[in-house]
């Protein structure tokens, strides 16, 4: 079965330094990654997503995300992080045609 | 923004009670999906619909079904409610390329507050 991997709850950073978001992932075949940001009452918001033979993600809001097959990660990464990307970040691979598995979302906290 | 509306966003039911949610896609979408987002939790998979047809299932029992309508829009009906029901209750469409890498555009979601 598929699934995604989040190892860390929250992660804080200041504002203006590099950001990483990690997710790893488990799956048979090739993976169909994403990530999703959701604000507070809010529903989730496509960010980026993987297509094979492409390693380095370029997403919206200047976020982008690098696969590693090697690794099985996909972390999301942002080399300078602001106060209004301080969200709940979601990592989900596709399973099969119809739904995609999440993980269990970091929460990201950016501090001025 | 995306263009999914959902509505009612906020409800509050007694253990028992049956409830519906409604989803309108966005524009020139014929596929829907619906999530289960419990608190502190990612969303979980209930089911989708393709031209009005339940095109997969998630692990939720049967109580949880739905409807899709000709105009897209999509219904997700809840029996016998629990008070494990309690959580964000997502709606998704998206393109109907059928493209595993296709992208799903959320709706706010309802909030559904079983007592």
């Amino acid at each position: 079965a598929q699934s995604v991997a989040q190892p860390e709850d929250q992660v804080n950073v200041a504002e203006g330094n590099p950001l990483t978001v990690k997710c790893t992932y488990s799956v048979s075949g090739n993976p169909y990654l994403f990530w999703y940001v959701q604000y507070p009452n809010r529903g989730l918001q496509f960010l980026l997503k993987y297509i094979t033979g492409d390693n380095l993600v370029k997403g919206s809001y200047g976020f982008e995300a690098e696969f590693n097959k090697s690794q099985t990660s996909f972390h999301l990464k942002k080399p300078s992080a602001l106060v209004s990307d301080s969200a709940l970040y979601f990592c989900a691979v596709r399973d099969g045609g119809d739904k995609l598995i999440f993980g269990t979302g970091t929460r990201l906290q950016v501090f001025p | 923004e995306t263009g999914v509306t959902q509505s009612p966003t906020h409800l509050i039911k007694t253990r028992g009670q049956q409830v519906t949610l409604r989803c309108s896609s966005q524009s020139g979408h014929n596929t829907v999906s619906w999530y289960q987002q419990a608190l502190g939790q990612g969303p979980q998979f209930i089911f989708q619909y393709y031209r009005e047809e339940e095109n997969g299932r998630g692990n939720f029992p049967p109580r949880f079904s739905g409807l899709q309508f000709p105009n897209y829009s999509s219904e997700l009906n809840v029996n016998a409610l629990e008070l494990d029901d309690s959580a964000l209750y997502l709606c998704a469409s998206s393109l109907p390329t059928g493209a595993a890498n296709e992208k799903l555009f959320f709706g706010s979601g309802t909030q559904l507050s079983v007592l």
